[in-house]
């Protein structure tokens, strides 16, 4: 099973700072890659699909890049509303597994 | 507006099965290339996938949860519905129901229910 870890398990930073999660697969997944956004108490929010292609409706300040094994999330410039855990997300025909979060608070 | 609602007991004790109906308003179980699945979150930890079942009836299991689980559709009732059997503790968690199938790729989950706890405790 093709397994997914995120670093940092936490991130501090501060309102404007660019901020850059990364998920490494441990297989080949190509760009078979989502994150998702999630708050406290929520269902996450399908930030990016595809590796790279962002979901409508989503800011542009978010990012996706990658293939393969390494890919990264990043936040040009974090707006309050962006605290929050983020998770990757593999999916190849036809299974899911989703990374352990990475957790963006206040610095 | 699609909207999915997950019902169930919040209370399970240990060794019986745990069984979850979803509940779709807004989209249709047949939709062409749809996927309905259950995802869990224990308290305070990450996101694990369960099963998915397509529109078309097929399922689809995560391998450590496939001997107990099973997800089944009814499609006169727009509603879908997951089993869980033998349950233990490390099956309290927060079970979403979810739309799969955005952007007709299997794993991409663009629309998720509230969620509901499940609790196993005797």
């Amino acid at each position: 099973d093709i397994q997914m870890t995120q670093s940092p398990f936490t991130l501090s930073a501060s309102v404007g700072d660019r901020v850059t999660i990364t998920c490494r697969a441990s297989q080949n997944i190509n760009t078979w890659l989502a994150w998702y956004q999630q708050k406290p108490g929520k269902a996450p929010k399908l930030l990016i699909y595809k590796a790279s292609t962002l979901e409508s409706g989503v800011p542009s300040r978010f990012s996706g890049s990658g293939s393969g094994t390494e890919f990264t999330l990043t936040i040009s410039s974090l707006q309050p509303d962006d605290f929050a855990t983020y998770y990757c997300q593999r999916y190849n025909p036809f299974s899911l597994a989703f990374g352990q979060g990475t957790k963006v608070d206040f610095k | 507006q699609l909207q999915l609602q997950e019902s169930g007991p919040g209370l399970v004790k240990p060794s019986e099965t745990l069984s979850l109906i979803c509940t779709v308003s807004g989209d249709s179980l047949s939709s062409p290339s749809s996927y309905w699945g259950w995802i869990r979150q224990p308290p305070g930890k990450g996101l694990e996938w369960i099963a998915t079942i397509s529109h078309s009836g097929g399922t689809y299991y995560n391998p450590s949860l496939e001997s107990r689980v099973s997800i089944s559709g009814d499609t006169s009732n727009n509603q879908f519905s997951l089993r869980l059997s033998s349950v233990t503790a490390a099956d309290t968690a927060l079970y979403f129901c979810a739309r799969q199938g955005g952007h007709k790729i299997f794993g991409v989950v663009p629309y998720w229910g509230q969620g509901t706890l499940v609790t196993v405790s005797s």
